[in-house]
């Protein structure tokens, strides 16, 4: 596709209940970034590949937040054991060059309701 | 910690009104800077960047943005809002050492029409 695709759009899932967000960078992104938004914020730092290595795992808030891009292309962020401070927007860029030194673009996001 | 700070978090201007939404970063060396504009419902997109050469850069639908290096300092303005323009605006910085881009907390505009 054109741009960086997000799937599922909305997600709600039961409090400790494990999710998976799906990134579909566009083709040819070296760099591939996580983000949490909550409402009425700006983007926190999840997590950064370039390929398939993942270089910071810095903001991941704690070890029930899982990300993966094992052939440097799709993502998958996987949250164990859901709690409700989980509940946010979950956005996904990319961008052409290595690091954060170039233009990074967004997807729609997941938003992640936990009840 | 390396940190961005949007200090308007609301801004309503009337239509053609001039516009600045300030923004500054913490010191860590070299930056790249960003601003990014979120349309109701609609994804993060770019409205200008600045990596080098001269400190006012222009981006889309008019906005400029000047980075003034002395007050760690990356300001958007423009100089006639539209009613169009009713969005949430992010200030985001790269610092060379780092993999990351950090956001600020954003500004909500809100044109009166």
């Amino acid at each position: 596709g054109a741009g960086v695709s997000q799937s599922p759009r909305y997600k709600v899932a039961k409090r400790g209940q494990d999710v998976a967000l799906r990134c579909d960078p566009i083709s040819g992104h070296v760099s591939l970034f996580w983000y949490q938004q909550a409402l009425g914020q700006g983007p926190e730092f999840l997590t950064y590949f370039q390929n398939e290595a993942q270089l910071d795992k810095s903001g991941l808030p704690s070890d029930r937040f899982f990300a993966e891009r094992p052939e440097g292309s799709v993502s998958t962020l996987k949250i164990q054991r859901t709690q409700q401070e989980d509940s946010a927007v979950y956005l996904c860029a990319s961008s052409l060059g290595n690091r954060g030194g170039t233009e990074a673009f967004f997807g729609q996001g997941t938003r992640l309701t936990v009840v | 910690a390396q940190s961005v700070s949007q200090h308007n978090h609301h801004v309503i201007l009337s239509e053609a009104a001039s516009l600045e939404l300030g923004c500054n970063y913490s010191y860590g060396g070299t930056v790249n800077l960003f601003w990014y504009v979120q349309y109701p419902g609609q994804h993060l997109q770019l409205l200008l960047k600045y990596f080098s050469g001269d400190p006012l850069v222009k981006g889309i639908k008019g906005f400029e943005a000047e980075f003034i290096k002395s007050k760690f300092s990356f300001n958007l303005r423009k100089p006639s809002v539209q009613w169009s323009d009713t969005a949430e605006y992010f200030c985001a910085v790269n610092w060379s050492s780092a993999s990351k881009i950090i956001f600020g907390s954003g500004t909500r505009l809100s044109i009166r029409p």
